[in-house]
């Protein structure tokens, strides 16, 4: 069956701008995570959604980043005014029930680069 | 806070031995680990997890030990095949029965052939 899949793939852009993130998750996973990568880093969690709950925010490093999810379905993490330390890949994983014990199912992920 | 950490970074074996990747954790309260593989250019991939009132689970060629007394875990490959090459991540939940994972930095695995 379909996984989690993200894009754009790569994304290169220039300092100040803004960019949007895409992840479709695996279809009837309720629970939504998105995590940011450093390179040769583990990885740091951003935000989670869980249903119709309110997202669960506390690992958003600044208010420049935000995440959208419609329904149990596409979220969009957007990063407005790039800096160069917002460099990194970006990984969506989504889980049955977020029950804290489901597996979480990771995308491939997009490799932002901010010029 | 919450911490998970591996030993080594890198970990470089013969085909067809064993492989022993370790990891250290900080809290207490956790109540299960799981350890996944991320290779080059690809998302983290689930290969096995483990509760916490569980010393030892076994999948396919992989078995994880899990010593509670001084929070550490580790993640054993039986017959190191090339395709096992790797970054392999211990992590385990930022407080017990929380969603949310804290993971390790990684151990990059290499198998020589």
């Amino acid at each position: 069956g379909a996984g989690v899949s993200q894009s754009p793939s790569n994304k290169v852009t220039e300092k100040g701008k803004d960019v949007e993130l895409r992840c479709d998750p695996i279809s009837g996973h309720t629970a939504l995570y998105w995590y940011r990568q450093r390179l040769g880093q583990g990885l740091e969690f951003l935000i989670y959604f869980q249903g119709n709950s309110a997202p669960d925010k506390s690992g958003l490093p600044s208010d420049r980043f935000s995440a959208e999810r419609t329904g149990e379905s596409v979220s969009t993490l957007t990063i407005q005014r790039t800096q160069q330390e917002d460099s990194a890949v970006y990984l969506c994983a989504s889980s049955l029930g977020g029950g804290g014990k489901d597996t979480q199912y990771f995308g491939p992920g997009t490799r932002l680069t901010v010029l | 806070g919450e911490s998970v950490g591996l030993h080594l970074p890198t970990l470089s074996v013969q085909e067809g031995d064993n492989s022993i990747i370790n990891c250290a954790y900080s809290n207490s309260a956790s109540d299960y680990f799981i350890w996944y593989k991320q290779e080059s250019g690809k998302g983290p991939q689930f290969i096995i997890d483990i509760r916490s009132n569980m010393d030892k689970r076994q999948g396919q060629r992989v078995t994880v030990l899990l010593n509670k007394t001084v929070k550490h875990l580790s993640l054993q490959i039986a017959a190191t095949q090339p395709g096992d090459s790797a970054v392999y991540f211990c992590a385990g939940p930022t407080q017990g029965g929380s969603e949310k994972l804290v993971f390790g930095k990684g151990t990059k695995l290499t198998v020589n052939p």
